[in-house]
This record gives C-alpha cells, sequence and structure tokens, in this order.
C-alpha cells in the first residue's frame, strides 16, 4: 500500500489562507470518513488537529477545517500564524493490507 | 490528564530484537486501543499497528507481520511492541498513541523512543 500523495510543501503569509490536499483512492480516502490529521513540529511527537475528515478535537484551533471530496481530503489553515509552521500528515482508514496509511507529509513555512 | 509514557533508547545489532513499552494513565486502558507508528529519521510517519487495550487483540500492517508482537499488560496499563529481526533500515523514533473507538484516530501520543540499529 502506498502513501497517501501529499504536496512536499506549502507556503504562505501571516494571515493568508492555505490548502494541503491528500489524495487517495476508492479503497482509503474516498470509501471511508476515517480521514485524520497530524501536525507535527520538529523533534516533537504529532499532534491530532482533525479527526472523521472534518472534526477537531477540543482546543484545536477553529483556523483548521477539514473536507473531503472523492478521493482527495483536504486541510485549511486559515489566519496563518508563525506557530502553524510544522510537518502535516493526513491518515486514512484502507482496505489494504496496512489497515490504515499516512500521506507523504507537507511542511508549511509561514 | 492522559500521559503515554514510553521507555528509552535502544541500540541494537541486525538481527536482534527490541521491546518498547509504553505507561498509559489518566484514562480508562481497556476503552481504547495503543497503536504503533515510527518514524525513519528525516522520513514521513508509519503506522505498524494497534492493539487493543481491552482483550490484547492485534492488528498489525502485513509488512511487518512475522517479525512484530504487541501486547498488553492492563495490571501495570502498559503496552508493549516487540520488532525482531532488526536491520538497519528499521532505525527509527517509535511512537505508541491512543486510539479511541469513538474517534479512530490517534488523539494522544507518547515521547517516541529511539531504536538504533548499528552493528
Amino acid at each position: 500500500q502506498s502513501a497517501l500523495t501529499q504536496p512536499a510543501s506549502v507556503s504562505g503569509s501571516p494571515g493568508q489562507s492555505i490548502t494541503i490536499a491528500c489524495t487517495g483512492a476508492m479503497s482509503d480516502v474516498h470509501g471511508y470518513n476515517y480521514v485524520s490529521w497530524y501536525q507535527q513540529h520538529p523533534g516533537k511527537a504529532p499532534k491530532l488537529i482533525i479527526y472523521g475528515v472534518s472534526n477537531r478535537p477540543s482546543g484545536v484551533s477553529n483556523r483548521l477545517s477539514g473536507s473531503k471530496s472523492g478521493n482527495t481530503a483536504s486541510l485549511t489553515i486559515s489566519g496563518l500564524q508563525a506557530e502553524d509552521e510544522a510537518d502535516y500528515y493526513c491518515s486514512s482508514y484502507t482496505t489494504t493490507s496496512t489497515l490504515e496509511v499516512f500521506g507523504t507529509g507537507t511542511r508549511v513555512t509561514v | 490528564q492522559v500521559q503515554l509514557t514510553q521507555s528509552g533508547a535502544e541500540v541494537k545489532e541486525p538481527g536482534a530484537s527490541v521491546k518498547v513499552s509504553c505507561k498509559a494513565s489518566g484514562y480508562s486502558f481497556t476503552t481504547s486501543a495503543v497503536a504503533w507508528v515510527r518514524q525513519a529519521p528525516g522520513q514521513g510517519l508509519e503506522w505498524m499497528g494497534w492493539v487493543s487495550g481491552y482483550n490484547g487483540n492485534t492488528n498489525y500492517a502485513q509488512k511487518f507481520r512475522g517479525r512484530i508482537t504487541m501486547t498488553t499488560d492492563t495490571s501495570t496499563t502498559t503496552a508493549y511492541m516487540e520488532l525482531g529481526s532488526l536491520r538497519s533500515d528499521d532505525t527509527a523514533m517509535y511512537f505508541c498513541a491512543r486510539r479511541t473507538y469513538m474517534i479512530d484516530a490517534a488523539d494522544y501520543w507518547g515521547q517516541g523512543t529511539l531504536v538504533t540499529v548499528s552493528s
């Protein structure tokens, strides 16, 4: 099972909005509403920021939002702030041998 | 507060096995699973599998089947991940994470355990 496809990097200026795409297949993103997003700062453990395609855990900023259309899930960060500079990974349940699969990861630069 | 505390860094020779522990606290251990994820230096995240805190049932990614074992000890609320037949490309940071059945996502993570495989 190949990883879900994400752009290697996305950049934006403070206050702007950016969107990170996560492209999969019928066996994962398209077929299930179990898409999650994780934020990882250098040297730190990942942090859950979106689950079930578009739900935010308690305490996560409402500047972060998730959506899905067909084979592609998306994470939008609005009102970019310096603290948003990090790596972002999508994840989806899959019917293939890995059971769950991460995206390739996107480095966000502010 | 929910916490997952992992064991310390390990250095192993090729062909050896490593066992990493993950002590859970601040929640009912049997109501969630513990997932294991690894990250090679400078690389992305990779799912390895998970183990139920309720009954010890496991799901392993096919890539690791045959050389991975995940277990739990409910008396100490600790999960374990043992990986055998280590190779140099198993050098990575290994994370445990609570995977709740309610949201099907890993909502709390351990600090990571660095495993280095080198002769």
